[in-house]
């Protein structure tokens, strides 16, 4: 009974492809987000979508494209991929995108390669 | 801006012995303040948070009490397990708009038997 749940849990691929991470959670939240995690587990985020918006772009180079079907799912897809992409990207959920006493919800992240 | 700093990892310690991880932070406003733990291999999960001041988290016996005097929300517990080796980080919330949560850089915490 994952609450968010993330597809691939592994992704190696070569420079130059394209490639997708699908993410859904089912608990009912607003608002979804991507974070890309780097070697020294450093958390970075790159979006956060609330019913289906774009609500935070993090100045993410524009090869990283999200799109939210709907409210339940936040897929990232990421053109032209590059060795620094090479990282943990994690999908999270929250209550709302006011913040405040709301948590955050993370999927169990997906590990791109970039070879 | 707002931030959150941690201390520097790794810490290693002893199965038993007692753990701070410090925590400061500075924000624009009121925030909620959370520590997530981050176990190999897994995404980040809600350890224990506080929403006002004074307030003490706890859970799994980690502690940290939100002090606004001194803008610090450390991480405490009295006796750590081999299985509390992970990852630890200090985050905040402010209310109100679009607002980008902010995560502190993450504490390495490895204990050994």
């Amino acid at each position: 009974d994952t609450a968010v749940s993330q597809t691939p849990k592994y992704l190696v691929t070569q420079m130059g492809n394209d490639k997708s991470i699908k993410c859904e959670q089912n608990l009912g939240h607003d608002t979804m987000y991507w974070y890309k995690q780097d070697s020294k587990k450093f958390l970075k985020i790159m979006f956060s979508y609330n019913n289906k918006e774009l609500i935070i772009n993090e100045t993410v180079p524009n090869r990283f494209s999200p799109k939210s079907p709907d409210k339940a799912h936040l897929n990232l897809h990421i053109n032209s991929l590059e060795l620094g992409d090479s990282a943990v990207y994690f999908c999270a959920s929250s209550q709302d995108y006011s913040g405040g006493t709301y948590e955050q919800y993370f999927g169990p992240g997906t590990r791109l390669t970039v070879t | 801006g707002n931030s959150v700093t941690q201390m520097e990892g790794p810490v290693t310690l002893s199965e038993e012995a007692f753990l701070t991880i410090n925590c400061t932070y500075t924000a624009t406003g009121y925030p909620s303040l959370f520590w997530y733990v981050q176990y190999p291999g897994e995404g980040l999960q809600l350890l224990l948070k506080a929403t006002k001041a004074d307030d003490k988290g706890s859970n799994k016996g980690f502690e940290a009490t939100y002090r606004k005097e001194t803008t610090s929300f450390h991480l405490e517990k009295g006796s750590v397990q081999v299985s509390d080796s992970a990852v630890y980080f200090c985050a905040l919330n402010l209310s109100g708009g679009s607002y980008i949560p902010t995560f502190g850089r993450g504490t390495s915490l490895i204990v050994h038997p």
